[in-house]
């Protein structure tokens, strides 16, 4: 069964608004998260490193004040999308590596549409 | 130079048929490889590791050549269920750290 889960699926929401989108990881802790995101027939990008307790750790050219990522428990990472605009249509999928292996679970994936 | 590069494809091969995809990095540093497999709107789902020895797992074999930084998957015996899209996947560490994908590789397998 899944062992990461994501919610919303798909969102649509009108410009300037925000979203929120949360990732879980259920039947393990997982002290690291990370955000991926995906325009189409584009690969997967890395977005963030969520870190429970501290700070995310942003990639190259993502703006953390626009996304903005909270990690306040050893199972839940959530990524806002702030003052969304078209262009931040895309796949959202995040990840959550077990501690012993380090395998990296994904989450299902959200769907967000911003007309 | 993009830091992990595949053929975007689509390759259509009959059922039956062996295919082959490869792929390189740019990072020598890089210390894990993987296979993952995207279907159509979905989440990435491991397919499997790739190590310098080479591995196995039924019908698909994996192979990384460090010299060349290059990635190879091999499918034989292909099934009308191996069509997706074969994403290239690298770590740059040993730990927990963020992948880097390649765009990936669009296989469709016709009856």
């Amino acid at each position: 069964g899944a062992v990461v889960s994501q919610h919303p699926s798909w969102v649509i929401c009108k410009s300037g608004t925000s979203v929120k989108i949360e990732c879980r990881s259920l039947d393990f802790q997982a002290t690291t998260m990370f955000w991926y995101r995906q325009f189409p027939k584009q690969s997967l990008m890395l977005m963030a490193t969520s870190n429970e307790g501290s700070k995310a750790t942003y990639e190259q050219g993502v703006e953390k004040d626009k996304f903005l990522i909270n990690h306040a428990s050893l199972t839940l990472s959530t990524l806002t999308v702030t003052s969304a605009h078209p262009e931040d249509s895309s796949f959202y999928i995040c990840s959550a590596p077990r501690t012993a292996s380090y395998e990296q679970y994904f989450g299902p994936g959200t769907r967000l549409t911003v007309t | 130079r993009k830091e992990v590069e595949q053929d975007p494809g689509p390759f259509n091969v009959p059922e039956g048929a062996t295919v082959a995809f490869n792929c390189t990095y740019s990072n020598s540093a890089s210390q894990s490889f993987f296979w993952y497999r995207q279907d159509c709107r979905k989440e990435p789902k491991l397919l499997m590791s790739v190590y310098s020895s080479g591995n196995e797992d039924g019908r698909f074999t994996a192979q990384l050549n460090r010299a060349s930084q290059y990635i190879s998957l091999l499918i034989r015996d292909s099934k009308l269920s191996d069509s997706a899209t074969y994403l290239c996947v690298v770590k740059p560490g040993g730990g927990a750290d963020g992948l880097t994908f390649g765009k990936g590789t669009h296989l469709i397998i016709q009856p």
